[in-house]
């Protein structure tokens, strides 16, 4: 069945330091993939997305291009803050007609001062 | 995109008893999600929720214990039954962001049970 692999955490990260979270997924159809966040305390929030081979999602610095060779869409950002500090989950959305998701099991970020 | 008001935020309850959490959307969405978040754990789908019909859940998740109501387009409850201490985690509802092929997510309700 289709699933999400995402990397352990936590990381732990200087301010301004480059962050890649990676994230791989199995589906049998042409899936949507997500990255959502979730700070300390709230819901989930969606990130970004891509909804199909070679696009690239991007919001409030962070960046991630759906491969469809490699089945990734890699979490970027160039210089984290401090408030970038949350746990980032990857989702896949099978599509055809279903609207289920499958989550990664997250990462958890700590960005330092 | 939709935004989801859910209620309560936060709660602590006795073993034994029961919690009513509410999801209100401020538009009409044909499907409502319930989540299961243990700590340190990723989400766990509990159940989909369709206005006028019974819900369905997930396996590992059944009625009596995880009661849900859909009244309407815009609002659901989930009831956490005879709770137990292994219950404790955070719920969230989500519904689809039709504009945005994502979801909106409520901002959750972390529940401790003693």
């Amino acid at each position: 069945g289709d699933s999400v692999t995402q990397m352990e955490g936590p990381v732990t990260l200087s301010e301004e330091a480059f962050l890649t979270i990676n994230c791989t997924y199995t589906a049998t159809g042409y899936p949507s993939l997500f990255w959502y966040v979730q700070y300390p305390g709230e819901g989930l929030q969606l990130l970004l997305k891509a909804t199909k081979a070679d696009d690239k999602g991007s919001n409030k610095g962070f960046e991630a291009t759906y491969r469809k060779e490699t089945t990734s869409f890699h979490l970027e950002k160039g210089s984290v803050q401090v408030s970038d500090s949350a746990v980032y989950f990857c989702a896949l959305s099978p599509g055809s007609g279903t609207y289920k998701y499958i989550f990664g099991t997250g990462t958890r970020l700590k960005v330092l001062a | 995109s939709a935004v989801i008001s859910q209620k309560p935020s936060r709660d602590i309850c006795q073993r034994g008893t029961s919690l009513t959490i509410q999801c209100q959307v401020d538009s009409q969405v044909t499907m409502m999600f319930w989540y299961r978040q243990q700590p340190g754990q990723s989400l766990t789908l509990i159940a989909t929720a369709n206005q006028g019909s019974e819900a369905t859940y997930e396996s590992g998740f059944v009625i009596d214990k995880f009661p849900i109501s859909r009244p309407n387009l815009t609002f659901s409850t989930l009831t956490v039954s005879n709770m137990s201490p292994e219950d404790s985690s955070i719920y969230l509802c989500s519904a689809p962001d039709e504009g945005n092929y994502g979801y909106t997510f409520g901002s959750g309700t972390r529940l401790t049970v003693v």
